[in-house]
Formats: C-alpha cells, structure tokens, sequence
C-alpha cells in the first residue's frame, strides 16, 4: 500500500538548520504533487509548502517563504524540506502529504521538530 | 489569503447524536472544500472532497453540503469512534489554508 515516511526531525537551536525527507513507495511518485503540512504542539494545520510532480512549481506558506525549499527526488521516491534560519515558532509536527485521486489522500506519519536553545 | 474560519470551535454531543460543523470562506471558493477528520497523536484523514463527495472508506454517516463561502459537515449518527477534531481546507488558491479545527467530545 501507499507509504509516505518522514524522516529527519529532532532538536535544533535557533538559528540552525535542518532537513526533513519523505519516502514514498507503492505509487507512481514522479507523476504527483507534494506537499508539506505542519501542526504544533496543541495547534491546527498549517500548510507549508507544494511542489509540482517535475519540481517546476513550488509553492511556499508566507511564514516559511525565505528560509524553507522543497525539493524533491524523483530517482529516489523522496521528497525534501530544507529549514534554514528556524524560529521556534518552527517548533511543529511536519506531514508530507500527497494528492493520488484526492486532495490530500494519503499523509505520513510525521516527524516532530522542536526549535529550543 | 483565504481565511477559513469553523463553528463552533469545541462540542459536546452524545453516541448516536446528529452534529453539524460549518466552515465559511472569506471569498468564494466555488466546491473547493475538503473535511478532514484527526485523531490525536496521528495524521489527518480525508473525509469529505469537493464540498460534498465522500472519501472512498469513509462511512456515509459523513456528509458534507455547500458552496461558495458557507459550508457544512454532518455526521448523522455518532459514533465512538467519530470523536476527534475536524478540519476545512480551501483548495482553491494557493496558500492552502485549513480552518482552526473543532473538537468533538464525548457529552
């Protein structure tokens, strides 16, 4: 069945940097948008980022735009975030998340990522 | 941005119980509204596509009406299982933007 796996959070301080990755196996991943969503602690979804099936097209949330990149992979089924400059406002569960027939019809676990010095 | 803004933000209700959410738009987003259900500590789950088509899977105690600004999702018949928080999400410019969610709780 279709699996997205996040992978690459952890404990970061302001100002550093990290990168997320999401595996997907059992589809076609170069034919298919991704996104990523966050939610922290306590809050509602946020969308954070898309990109296009051919990485022509992304798309970034205004929080985000400037510090974060989505890119991805197609050789290698993965789908990348790079969070550069992180606040801890950062501080959340990030869901990659995909399209296959419908909006956002199959999600990852998610990975947590905590800004704290 | 859109702004998707849900009512009420929290509520009680009983097994068994019908319940209505409502998300509004804050300009008009045609049909391109979609209800998600999460429980916590796991990923959001796909109910409800397009105002108002059901997610393959998804119980028809599910449904989901409107268009342009104002929206609603129904669960006919509660469940245990139902209790959990609901989400709106515009797709129809981006930024994507989801409501604030609303809790259901067991009564």
């Amino acid at each position: 069945q279709v699996q997205l796996v996040e992978s690459g959070g952890g404990v970061v301080q302001p100002g550093r940097s990290l990168r997320l990755s999401c595996a997907a196996s059992a589809f076609a991943f170069s034919n298919y948008a991704m996104h990523w969503v966050r939610q922290a602690p306590g809050k509602g979804l946020e969308w954070v980022a898309l990109m296009s099936y051919d990485g022509r097209n992304k798309y970034y949330a205004d929080s985000v735009k400037g510090r974060f990149t989505i890119s991805r992979d197609n050789s290698k089924n993965t789908l990348y975030l790079q969070m550069n400059s992180l606040r801890a406002e950062d501080t959340a569960v990030y869901y990659c998340a995909t399209e296959l027939g419908e909006p956002f019809d199959h999600w990852g676990q998610g990975t947590l990522v905590t800004v704290s010095s | 941005d859109i702004q998707m803004t849900q009512s009420p933000s929290s509520l009680s209700a009983s097994v068994g119980d019908r319940v209505t959410i409502t998300c509004r738009a804050s300009q008009s987003i045609s049909s391109y509204l979609n209800w998600y259900q999460q429980k916590p500590g796991k990923a959001p789950k796909l109910l409800i596509y397009a105002a108002s088509s059901l997610q393959s899977g998804v119980p028809s105690r599910f449904s989901g009406s409107g268009s342009g600004t104002d929206f609603t999702l129904s669960i006919s018949s509660l469940q245990p299982e139902d209790f959990a928080t609901y989400y709106c999400q515009q797709g129809y410019s981006a930024p994507i933007t989801f409501g604030q969610g609303t809790r259901l709780e067991i009564e």
